[in-house]
């Protein structure tokens, strides 16, 4: 079974609007960490947000938050106010924290903001 | 401060030719992983470093690939006998340490003819 599944291959978003990038994951650690990674056409790949699985809270960063449902394994991205530089792929990742600190990514999602 | 840096970006070889993959982890940073990036098999886990610890080698898809890390901060992995099924890109990240965020290079892109 994947670890991490983002089913929307691509997604198209206006300007200015806000937009969800759907995330779900697999696993049995109690003790796991979600991030969500931006990689623009240049390549690098930038971190944008991280949630621990015991945060209480959902994670936010200046117009990213991260939309965590414990229970159904789910860490959705929700990008607000959306800018035409947060066309790029974006990618979901997930540590296990007893199986090793290497991350396992999902498949990504390529978003497209039109002007 | 500076982040994590990779060399060569782009490098294009022979079938058989041995090569050598640059990472200059972020300064201070004790965690160091090299990911691989293909359009068939997405984003992969190659290698984890930690400290003087023994490496996680637990993701190298062969004995061809191989990675050292030397004083504890410049790491090289290494890929002899490429195949073309190797073209890739190859990303290397770092974290101050255990379970923490990972930050990544621009990692070198290889084609293998």
């Amino acid at each position: 079974a994947q670890k991490i599944t983002q089913t929307q291959p691509g997604m198209f978003v206006q300007e200015k609007e806000a937009v969800t990038l759907d995330c779900t994951y697999d696993t049995s650690d109690p003790s796991y960490g979600l991030f969500w990674y931006k990689q623009p056409s240049s390549g690098e790949m930038i971190f944008l947000i991280y949630q621990g699985s015991y945060d209480q809270q959902n994670a936010t960063e200046g117009r990213y938050s991260l939309n965590f449902q414990k229970a159904r394994k789910s860490a959705n991205l929700v990008i607000s106010a959306s800018q035409l530089g947060d066309s790029a792929m974006y990618f979901c990742a997930m540590r296990e924290n007893n199986a090793g600190n290497m991350l396992t990514f999902g498949g990504g999602t390529r978003l497209m903001v039109k002007p | 401060g500076a982040g994590v840096s990779q060399s060569p970006s782009n490098k294009v070889t022979e079938k058989g030719k041995d090569v050598e993959l640059r990472c200059d982890p972020i300064s201070g940073h004790t965690a160091l992983y090299w990911y691989r990036q293909s359009l068939g098999q997405g984003l992969e886990f190659l290698i984890y470093f930690q400290g003087n610890s023994a490496p996680d080698k637990s993701g190298l898809p062969s004995d061809r690939f191989s990675a050292e890390r030397t004083g504890g901060s410049v790491s090289t992995l290494t890929i002899q006998r490429t195949q073309q099924e190797d073209s890739a890109v190859y990303l290397c990240a770092s974290s101050p340490g255990r379970e923490e965020t990972q930050y990544f290079g621009p990692g070198t892109r290889l084609l293998v003819l």
